[in-house]
């Protein structure tokens, strides 16, 4: 099955830097790939996803990027700002007919910015 | 408020028992995923319903089960508890079955087992 390796773990940046949590997926059939940020105790919510035929997704201050070749997709933040502070996860899914989701996450990594 | 409702929120139990958690979708969806979420292992993804069918199914133990019902609720059974089992369980739904175009996945607030 499909296996997402997430990278860093834990990631620290001043107020205003920019922020980068790398990916990496097992199944080159795999071509949905969202990015779920999860704050202190709350659930997690979508806040970017990108599709196989689109090599890059920007809105506002968050972009991905995804590189079929290597299967290696990006979050990019920019800006950052202490609201970002939370875990994000990546995600890849296989997308097949007969209504079979199956999204497989990455660890998780965890963002803190410090004003 | 995502829509979806989960309960109960916290549940304390003992090994060897067993626990039912329970999971309404958001209204319009078809779709219910099962996940779980312990410290090391992040999002584990269990199970997936789509209008009552499973669909899709991940690393769920044979101790596990789940249905989702006509009224399109679902449930999760949990058997046979061991300390193991203690992590945060979610729930999600979403329109359709499939990634896209409706793939967002809309998570409920989290059932906490802890087994002692």
């Amino acid at each position: 099955g499909e296996n997402v390796e997430q990278h860093p773990s834990t990631l620290s940046v001043q107020e205003g830097d920019s922020a980068v949590i790398k990916c990496t997926y097992s199944d080159s059939a795999s071509n949905y790939f969202p990015w779920y940020k999860q704050e202190l105790g709350k659930r997690p919510q979508l806040i970017i996803d990108i599709r196989s035929n689109v090599g890059e997704k920007k809105d506002q201050r968050i972009a991905v990027t995804l590189n079929k070749t290597a299967k290696h997709f990006s979050l990019h933040i920019t800006e950052t700002q202490p609201e970002d502070s939370a875990v994000y996860f990546c995600a890849a899914s296989v997308e097949s007919g007969g209504s079979n989701y199956k999204l497989t996450f990455g660890k998780g990594t965890l963002l803190t910015v410090n004003p | 408020d995502s829509g979806v409702t989960q309960t109960p929120k916290h549940l304390i139990t003992a090994t060897g028992q067993r626990v039912t958690l329970r999971c309404s979708p958001r209204s319009g969806d078809l779709s219910v995923y099962w996940y779980q979420q312990s410290l090391d292992q992040g999002l584990q993804f269990l199970i997936q319903y789509y209008n009552g069918e499973e669909r899709a199914k991940g690393n769920i133990l044979e101790r596990f089960s789940a249905q989702q019902f006509p009224d399109l609720h679902s449930e999760l059974n949990l058997s046979s508890l061991e300390l193991g089992d203690s992590a945060l369980y979610f729930c999600a739904s979403s329109r359709s079955g499939l990634p896209y175009p409706y793939g967002e996945l809309f998570f409920g607030e989290g059932s906490r087992l802890t087994v002692l």
